[in-house]
């Protein structure tokens, strides 16, 4: 199963609301993750079954969609949230990842 | 506090054979299932193999299949990728992570715990 996110990369400034978009190539129904990974270190869970937030992850952080359409939206967007987003399904092996997106300061 | 230690990455010749290992803490481990997942320099993230601490059950992703292999030692709270006939594709940082797990302990698909990771580099 391929993902495919969407922006790849995306500039906002700290306060700023946005939203990543992940696609499945076939419908994975709510099998889908989200990690944050900051520069030089390992993924960090952020989301599971689509919008399931991790315990201690902030609230600002929401999941939404089913199917082969997803989103990830941050609030208000905080220093910490400069980093690159994966979305991955576990419907099925191969586990796949989406290529990420890059958050970066406007 | 959970922690995930890999280790055994450096430079390699192609061809060459490498072990990494990870060491395990803070949790169960005889009962976790975990994972390799890998990160190329400057790219995304590919999910490589599983094993399964329950039923011992193995996965893995094509691009390793038959040159890989996946093992775990529950006495050393120790995992294991045995890297061999390596390509300079092969050439990223290697990361076990371990399975989120139902209520009943049932791994799920997503990674919930990740190690640091350890660098390959495959080059002559």
């Amino acid at each position: 199963i391929q993902m495919t996110q969407s922006p790849s990369t995306l500039s906002a400034s700290v306060g700023d609301r946005v939203t990543i978009t992940c696609r499945a190539s076939q419908s994975i129904s709510s099998w889908l993750a989200w990690y944050r990974q900051k520069p030089g270190k390992a993924p960090h869970l952020l989301i599971s079954k689509a919008s399931i937030l991790e315990s201690g992850v902030p609230s600002r952080f929401s999941g939404r969609g089913s199917g082969t359409e997803f989103t990830l939206t941050i609030s208000s967007l905080q220093p910490d949230d400069f980093a690159t987003y994966y979305c991955q399904q576990y419907i099925t092996d191969p586990w796949t990842f989406g290529q990420g997106t890059k958050v970066e300061i406007k | 506090e959970v922690q995930l230690v890999e280790s055994g990455g450096g430079l390699i010749q192609p061809g060459g054979s490498l072990r990494l290992s990870c060491e395990v803490s803070g949790l169960t481990f005889s009962t976790s299932s975990f994972n390799w997942v890998r990160q190329a320099p400057g790219k995304g993230l590919e999910w490589l193999s599983f094993i399964n601490g329950f039923t011992g059950a193995i996965y893995y992703t094509d691009s390793v299949k038959g040159r890989f292999t996946i093992s775990r030692d529950n006495a050393k709270n120790s995992l294991y990728l045995q890297l061999n006939s390596l390509r300079p594709d092969d050439t990223a940082v290697y990361y076990c992570a371990r399975n989120g797990v139902t209520v009943t302990g049932t791994p799920w698909g997503y990674f919930d715990y990740w190690g640091q990771g350890t660098l390959v580099t495959v080059s002559s």
